[in-house]
């Protein structure tokens, strides 16, 4: 398995409490992405980085922000986290964003 | 915009039977078309990669198709077994180091015994 973690793996909050999701690669892989997957609708791009402090919007990317400060962590954080929110977050890591991509383990975040 | 859809949404079969899933996809200029096989629970695996030149890919009991010209794409699984049960999805990347792949909402399959 590439070297991919995600932590927390198991999160529930409550309504309008901050949230910060974290991704850590060891593959040194330049980009790095941030997908929620909710039934029904498969994967989709929340943000994604080209490199530190190198990032991009996403197709859902309301109510997220990210951040890059290291290669090897991709931070993504909820401000105010909403029931909409909840859902099951992976991270994924590619050396371009033409090649394969290696996904974490996923977070399943509950927001009550 | 670019698009992948998938079909069919959802699959049920009895071991030992084939299957085929279909892909169809509008991303240009196209690169590589990829499928990934998604276990309940776990984050997507790739299975297959293709190229522009390439017609016919194989990986153990998974056939991948591609046909550029009507931009089509079939994942073939032979002889199925109760571990290929997962959500197959396909993923198509554009020529050009900054484009960011688009995925198909995958096709779920359940091999019963």
């Amino acid at each position: 398995d590439a070297g991919i973690t995600q932590s927390p793996r198991h999160k529930v909050t409550e309504t309008g409490t901050p949230v910060t999701l974290r991704c850590h690669q060891t593959e040194n892989h330049r980009y790095m992405y941030w997908y929620r997957q909710d039934p029904g609708h498969g994967l989709r791009l929340i943000h994604y980085s080209y490199g530190v402090k190198d990032t991009d919007k996403g197709e859902v990317s309301d109510g997220y922000s990210v951040s890059r400060s290291k290669t090897e962590d991709f931070l993504l954080t909820l401000e105010s986290a909403t029931s909409s929110q909840t859902s099951v977050y992976f991270c994924a890591i590619s050396g371009q964003a033409e090649e394969t991509q290696y996904f974490g383990p996923g977070t399943r975040l509950l927001v009550l | 915009k670019n698009q992948v859809e998938q079909s069919p949404q959802s699959l049920i079969i009895l071991e030992g039977k084939n299957c085929t899933l279909q892909c169809n996809y509008t991303v240009s200029p196209f690169s590589n078309l990829r499928w990934y096989k998604q276990d309940t629970g776990r984050g997507p695996v790739s299975l297959t990669i293709m190229t522009f030149s390439e017609n016919t890919k194989s990986n153990g009991r998974y056939t991948a198709t591609l046909d550029a010209d009507t931009k089509q794409s079939s994942l073939h699984i032979t002889a199925s077994q109760l571990s290929d049960s997962a959500s197959y999805i396909c993923v198509v990347s554009a020529l050009g180091g900054s484009y960011i792949p688009t995925f198909g909402r995958g096709t779920s399959l359940i091999v019963h015994p």
